[in-house]
């Protein structure tokens, strides 16, 4: 399987900290992307990122991606209680198909 | 509002039924998936539909098989249940190429096999 990985696996932090989760994937990539799923229900589109691109922005969300390293991390600031999910990264290996990753449950602590 | 929808979101099937998960997406999308949602093993790709009538199996597609006879409907069928595909089912679409664009989820099918 190409799944990606996220690490870790959990992780639970005070409101209004920053929230940092990671994503390990095997093979080259077309583009990597975030998704966050509520509570038994679907997922919802963070942001996308390009394989040249280094890092992108979109509110209170940071993404690198590092190609060489075959990595990227999900930054989530000044983080809130509505923040409580999980999260996915996606990868697209260049064959149409979407490749997701294992999930971080991140619990957010009012 | 773009939308995905899938027909049920609870089902409860006896082993051996042939079982029907239906999605429908309004946005003139070229791929659409399934996927099963596991504990601990996050998303997995069953089947992958590029155009009408066109499809490949994804990483998982024992048990399972799959209908696109109109773009805009991707049926999800088990042959004969078994409590083994108990889990959630989501259904996504994406237009081409999925390289530059999102895909959209639909709310999920919780489907327990008994």
């Amino acid at each position: 399987s190409q799944q990606g990985e996220e690490d870790p696996q959990a992780l639970s932090i005070q409101e209004g900290e920053n929230a940092t989760m990671n994503c390990s994937y095997k093979t080259s990539i077309n583009n990597l992307q975030w998704y966050r799923q509520n509570s038994g229900r679907g997922l919802v589109h963070l942001i996308l990122i390009r394989s040249n691109e280094r890092e992108k922005h979109s509110g209170r969300l940071r993404v690198t991606l590092d190609t060489s390293k075959k990595s990227s991390s999900l930054l989530i600031t000044a983080s809130r209680a509505a923040d409580t999910a999980s999260y996915f990264c996606a990868t697209d290996f260049g064959n149409e198909k979407l490749t997701f990753g294992t999930g971080t449950r991140l619990t957010i602590i009012p | 509002d773009v939308k995905v929808t899938q027909s049920s979101r609870y089902l409860v099937k006896r082993t051996g039924e042939k079982v029907f998960l239906e999605c429908v997406q309004d946005m003139d999308h070229e791929n659409m998936f399934w996927y099963r949602q596991d504990p601990g093993l996050g998303l997995r790709l069953i089947y992958f539909s590029y155009d009408v009538k066109m499809k490949e199996k994804g990483d998982i597609p024992e048990g399972y098989s799959v209908s696109r006879e109109k773009k805009e409907r991707f049926s999800l069928i088990l042959e004969s249940a078994s409590t083994n595909q108990t889990s959630m089912y989501l259904c996504a679409s994406s237009s081409t190429p999925s390289s530059n664009t999102e895909a959209f989820f639909g709310q999920g099918t919780r489907l327990t096999v008994v």
